[in-house]
């Protein structure tokens, strides 16, 4: 069965980097997955397709602060020189056959 | 610029059915390398998706949901709609429409852009 799962918090201080984890249920090693983020009282925005071999796309508009890479069946979601805009959750999402599958979500706190 | 709007009645009594409208704006439907797609979010909980459509009628249900859960599309109005009958105040949720992308013939696979989202409260 494809999951996704997901830290339910994170924290880290206002400049600093921090890297989310998405891990996919085993035996999914080759999935890609998206990365999307939902500021408090806001809907989702579109982030980044991430590939297995670490190779991404981002959204429009997304800054270079914003990155992802690949290792076995962990995506992960890197924020560098944190802002205060980037408090929000973090999604990780995956598909197969045209069935959609979401993580748990990661609260990222910016101290 | 591509935009989506739900609209649609805020409030539904317990057994009845939900019914949303997503409006597309800056973009045709009828692109065969998009599906157009519902999720929703309980209140305080995650996201949830519901189901996807293709500007040809082609759907994918969440098995969970499929039972109760209708989709279609209007490409004249560059719509597309949800219907979720017998709904209960478990179905109480902001419910969002997207876009996702697909290579044509393929399925769908990621959402690239979100709607701003509507709360759905079922209460009688």
């Amino acid at each position: 069965q494809l999951v996704l799962t997901q830290s339910p918090s994170a924290s880290a201080s206002l400049g600093a980097s921090v890297q989310l984890t998405c891990t996919l249920s085993s035996g999914h090693s080759s999935y890609a997955i998206a990365w999307h983020q939902q500021q408090p009282e806001k809907g989702p925005r579109y982030l980044m397709k991430l590939n297995s071999d670490g190779s991404h796309n981002k959204g429009d508009g997304i800054p270079d602060r914003f990155s992802g890479s690949s290792s076995g069946t962990e995506r992960y979601l890197t924020i560098s020189s944190l802002q205060s805009e980037d408090e929000a959750d973090y999604y990780c999402q995956t598909w197969a056959t045209g069935i959609q599958v979401f993580g748990g979500g990661t609260k990222l706190t910016v101290l | 610029q591509l935009q989506l709007q739900e609209s649609g009645p805020g409030v539904v009594k317990p057994s009845e059915t939900l019914s949303l409208t997503c409006t597309v704006s800056g973009a045709s439907i009828a692109s065969n390398s998009y599906y157009w797609g519902w999720i929703r979010q309980p209140p305080g909980k995650g996201l949830e998706w519901i189901g996807s459509i293709y500007y040809s009628g082609n759907t994918y249900y969440n098995p969970s949901l499929k039972s109760r859960v209708t989709i279609s599309v209007d490409t004249s109005r560059n719509q597309f709609s949800l219907k979720l009958n017998s709904v209960t105040a478990a179905d109480t949720a902001v419910y969002y429409c997207a876009r996702l992308v697909a290579a044509s013939g393929t399925p769908p696979q990621y959402f690239d852009c979100w709607g701003q989202g509507t709360l759905v409260t079922v209460s009688s």
